[in-house]
């Protein structure tokens, strides 16, 4: 599976739009992109995935170029609750279900 | 309803004990996991079942056995802890085996050996 690279920290304050950047130089065709929030003492959780272009849902948008060896994850007008460690993962279409998490981002969002 | 559930939540022991951590989901996946989350959080599989069958077996000490009486239960038992051994394990289920799917996190097991 390919490998993440992305920022170990990164802070931001209320209301403000928040970009993560991923970068997974060798990933394979049938890779898809997804990312997981952790928030303390608690299991990951899903938040976005996509292939390619650009992905949209109630939490958050997910652009991936053309060229798709970096994926950039966008939280708009983040709050305090949005604070967490946030993973970028690759992984193939086969049956095996591994996904490897990376060390992740840990946001902390101030007031 | 809670979708993935763990016991215990919290679980302190000795070394050399035994000890197991449950799970069991209600979600009707087909597939199920279990992470290890070390101290400096770093998340590693350990197992993968899909349909009671184990898929996935990483470079587990064989002290680690799973088992999964049935689809929506997948136990883990440690044989004689180590201190290394501390970490929190979580249990996750998602619908296929397939990496793309969403996979569901328990609450997690923190597991402190003395």
């Amino acid at each position: 599976l390919a490998k993440t690279t992305q920022p170990i920290s990164m802070d931001s304050y209320e209301g403000q739009e928040v970009n993560i950047t991923c970068s997974h130089n060798n990933i394979a065709t049938n890779d898809y992109i997804t990312w997981y929030q952790q928030f303390p003492s608690q299991g990951p959780r899903f938040i976005i995935q996509g292939y390619k272009t650009k992905v949209t849902n109630e939490v958050a948008s997910l652009f991936i170029p053309a060229d798709r060896k970096s994926s950039t994850l966008s939280l708009p007008r983040v709050s305090l609750s949005d604070t967490a460690v946030y993973y970028c993962l690759v992984g193939d279409s086969g049956n095996t279900g591994k996904l490897i998490f990376g060390q992740g981002t840990t946001l902390q969002v101030k007031p | 309803d809670t979708a993935v559930s763990q016991t215990p939540k919290y679980l302190v022991t000795q070394m050399g004990n035994d000890k197991s951590i449950k799970c069991e989901q209600n979600l009707g996946h087909d597939t199920m996991y279990w992470y290890k989350q070390d101290s400096k959080k770093f998340l590693k599989i350990m197992f993968s079942y899909n349909n009671k069958e184990l898929i996935i077996n990483e470079t587990v000490p064989n002290r680690f056995s799973p088992k999964s009486p049935d689809k929506a239960h997948l136990n883990l038992h440690i044989n004689s802890l180590e201190l290394g051994d501390s970490a929190v394990y979580f249990c996750a289920s998602s619908p296929g085996g397939a990496s793309y799917n969403e996979q569901f996190f328990g609450p997690g097991t923190r597991l402190t050996v003395l």
